[in-house]
């Protein structure tokens, strides 16, 4: 079946610093990805879509200087989180879907700002 | 606005015993209906979900679900429990589209006992 590969599966920075983490799609073409956040022991938080080839569309609030997302191909996403500071820490999960088809998730990046 | 609503933050039942997480949704359009797992420190497996048709859905590991539009709910059941199903339960709902934009109901934390 579909597969949607996240890297890494846990990462830890200092503050200031930028991380990014990437979003595969391993055996189908992602027209679209979706970028959630969660926090401990709450729901996902949809932070953004994001079409191949085109600009991501972010949720209200979201800062979009900060959280960098690109979808340069079919395959990959990426979401980079800039300047990162403790209150970023969270867990990050990236969803992918091709036409017509329903959502897969990646196995989620769990981010800790020290 | 669509929105999601799971009454239960967390439900504890003993092995082998039936179980109900209930969801509750609002939307002024026709909607698709998800239920995903979590387990923990991973992104989120589809258990089952409505498009269309019959309103009983059934999905995996023995669990289903029933679409009432009535009472705009989407409650997911399970006749008999096993302590593997100790998880996160999340209902989500999107208005369908080109984008599949999921909304996330908060979750039941589904504690199954010995």
């Amino acid at each position: 079946g579909a597969v949607v590969s996240q890297h890494p599966s846990r990462v830890i920075c200092k503050s200031g610093t930028s991380v990014k983490i990437e979003c595969r799609s391993l055996d189908f073409q992602a027209t679209t990805m979706f970028w959630y956040r969660q926090f401990p022991k709450q729901s996902l938080m949809l932070m953004a879509t994001s079409n191949e080839g085109s600009k991501a569309t972010y949720e209200q609030g979201v800062e979009k200087d900060k959280f960098l997302i690109n979808h340069a191909s079919l395959t990959l996403s990426t979401l980079t989180v800039t300047s990162a500071h403790p209150e970023d820490s969270s867990f990050y999960i990236c969803s992918a879907r091709d036409a017509g088809s329903p959502l897969h998730f990646g196995n989620g990046t769990r981010l800790t700002v020290t | 606005a669509q929105s999601v609503t799971q009454l239960d933050s967390q439900v504890p039942v003993f092995e082998e015993a039936p179980v109900e997480l209930r969801c509750n949704y609002s939307s002024s359009v026709s909607v698709y209906l998800f239920w995903y797992v979590q387990y923990p420190n991973q992104g989120l497996q589809l258990l089952l979900k409505y498009l269309s048709g019959s309103t009983l859905v059934k999905g995996i590991n023995g669990f289903e679900a029933e679409f009432n539009k009535s009472q705009t709910s989407f409650h997911l059941r399970k006749p008999s429990v096993h302590i593997s199903d100790t998880a996160e339960y999340f209902c989500a709902v999107s208005e369908g589209g080109a984008t599949n934009k999921l909304i996330f109901g908060t979750g039941t934390l589904l504690a199954v006992q010995p």
